[in-house]
């Protein structure tokens, strides 16, 4: 059973801080891994992809994979109240053809 | 550029009436396509997956069902809601590994 564990929060971040999020995730053959953000009754929009252990930087939003120890997290800088949403964690289970396999999400909360 | 459709927006059934969700993608040939079920406080499930026309492969045992009868078109069904089947249903194409949505269908079950 492929598993990707998020804090469900919610996590309360003051206005133009980082915000931190993190994932684990069970599979140890896990190739890529996508954070996804989700506004309150909306679908989800793809933000972010690591395929390589380090950093990848878009933007403000940063993502940092550790493959050694199956953790993958987004940081977001300069937080703005526009990025209060559920922040999902994926990784495809297999080949990729037969979905992903998301997390609960971690909600976030920016404080003005 | 490739867009994906899927209505409605929102639904009200009642228990025991038929489903019959409808997606649709234009811009792209031969997508992977998928269905998924985000209940209530709850993470995003996957329902079925295709490959291509006619192929479906269903992750979830339940009281629902999905057909492709055209390369860009998925529909998720069912001959009779209960109660549990209500949520957000999201249907997504996928490049790769990523996932792109539709906007998604609020289901309740009534």
């Amino acid at each position: 059973q492929k598993e990707v564990e998020q804090n469900s929060g919610p996590l309360s971040v003051p206005e133009g801080a980082i915000a931190s999020l993190n994932c684990t995730y069970s599979d140890r053959g896990s190739q890529s891994f996508f954070w996804y953000r989700q506004y309150s009754g909306k679908s989800p929009e793809l933000i972010m992809f690591i395929y390589s252990n380090g950093d990848k930087e878009d933007g403000r939003f940063t993502a940092q994979l550790n493959k050694a120890s199956q953790y993958v997290s987004l940081l977001i800088r300069d937080s703005q109240p526009s990025d209060s949403a559920t922040y999902l964690c994926a990784v495809p289970p297999g080949g990729g053809a037969d979905g992903l396999t998301f997390g609960k999400g971690t909600h976030l909360i920016i404080q003005p | 550029s490739q867009t994906i459709h899927q209505w409605p927006a929102t639904l009200v059934q009642p228990v025991g009436s038929p489903l019959s969700l409808e997606c649709t993608v234009e811009g792209t040939s031969n997508p992977n396509l998928y269905w998924y079920r985000q209940a209530a406080g709850r993470g995003l499930q996957l329902l079925f997956y295709s490959v291509g026309i006619g192929q479906i492969s269903s992750e979830v045992p339940q009281n629902l069902s999905a057909s492709r009868p055209q390369d860009r078109q998925f529909i998720l069904s069912s001959k009779k809601l209960l109660l549990s089947d209500s949520g957000f249903y999201l249907c997504a194409w996928a490049v790769n590994t990523e996932a792109f949505f539709g906007q998604g269908t609020r289901l309740t079950v009534v």
